[in-house]
């Protein structure tokens, strides 16, 4: 069935990095953008990045610009996402989602998320 | 980039109550408007795409309206497993911005 699986949580001290997964299976991951979006604990989604099906461009919010890099391999179905320079209010549960197109953009499929915890 | 602002913010409710949620758009969006349903725990589903249309598999007492900058989610019969948080996105530009989220909550 069609699915996302995030990985790559964890804890991080500030000024780190690390880099997010989302393996994709049971549709053409190739053919769709993805996106990655955030919730920190007790709050709402915050929309985080979005690449295009063939990767050719990419966009940010501008509370993560200049420091997270969206990525994606078709042929590995995995989106990445790198994250540098972590902040305390990075702190969050990561999904990623693909986008589907039927009279507007949408996020039609969710992974169940990864959580990062940023703190010394 | 455009702002979306949800009222109310939190509600209570009863079992077969009629809910109607409001999202306003910092500027129009003509129907690129999408609605969101998040329980404790979960990840967001899609219920209502293109201000209007209902997602597979999605209860019919869900129901969508609007365009330009108003829009309207409405839940004609409250059940149970409804409470939760509903997010309108907007789909018109990039970044493709949530609105704060409405609790509904069990009276």
């Amino acid at each position: 069935q069609v699915q996302l699986v995030e990985s790559g949580g964890g804890v991080v001290q500030p000024g780190r990095s690390l880099r997010l997964s989302c393996a994709a299976s049971g549709f053409t991951f190739s053919t769709y953008g993805m996106y990655w979006v955030r919730q920190a604990p007790g709050k709402g989604l915050e929309w985080v990045a979005i690449i295009w099906y063939d990767g050719s461009n990419k966009y940010y919010a501008d509370s993560v610009k200049g420091r997270f890099t969206i990525s994606r391999d078709n042929s590995q179905n995995t989106l990445y996402l790198q994250m540098n320079s972590l902040r305390a209010e990075d702190t969050a549960v990561y999904y990623c989602a693909r986008e589907g197109y039927s009279g507007s953009y949408l996020m039609d499929v969710w992974g169940k998320g990864t959580t990062v915890t940023v703190s010394s | 980039d455009i702002q979306m602002t949800q009222s109310p913010s939190s509600l209570s409710a009863s079992v077969g109550d009629r809910v109607t949620i409001t999202c306003r758009a910092s500027q129009s969006i003509s129907s690129s408007l999408n609605w969101y349903q998040q329980r404790p725990g979960k990840a967001p589903k899609l219920l209502i795409y293109a201000a209007s249309s209902l997602q597979s598999g999605v209860p019919s007492r869900f129901s969508g309206s609007g365009s330009g900058t108003d829009f309207t989610l409405t839940i004609s019969s409250l059940q149970p497993e409804d409470f939760a948080t509903y997010y309108c996105q907007q789909s018109y530009s990039t970044p493709r911005a949530f609105g704060q989220g409405t609790k509904v909550e069990i009276k």
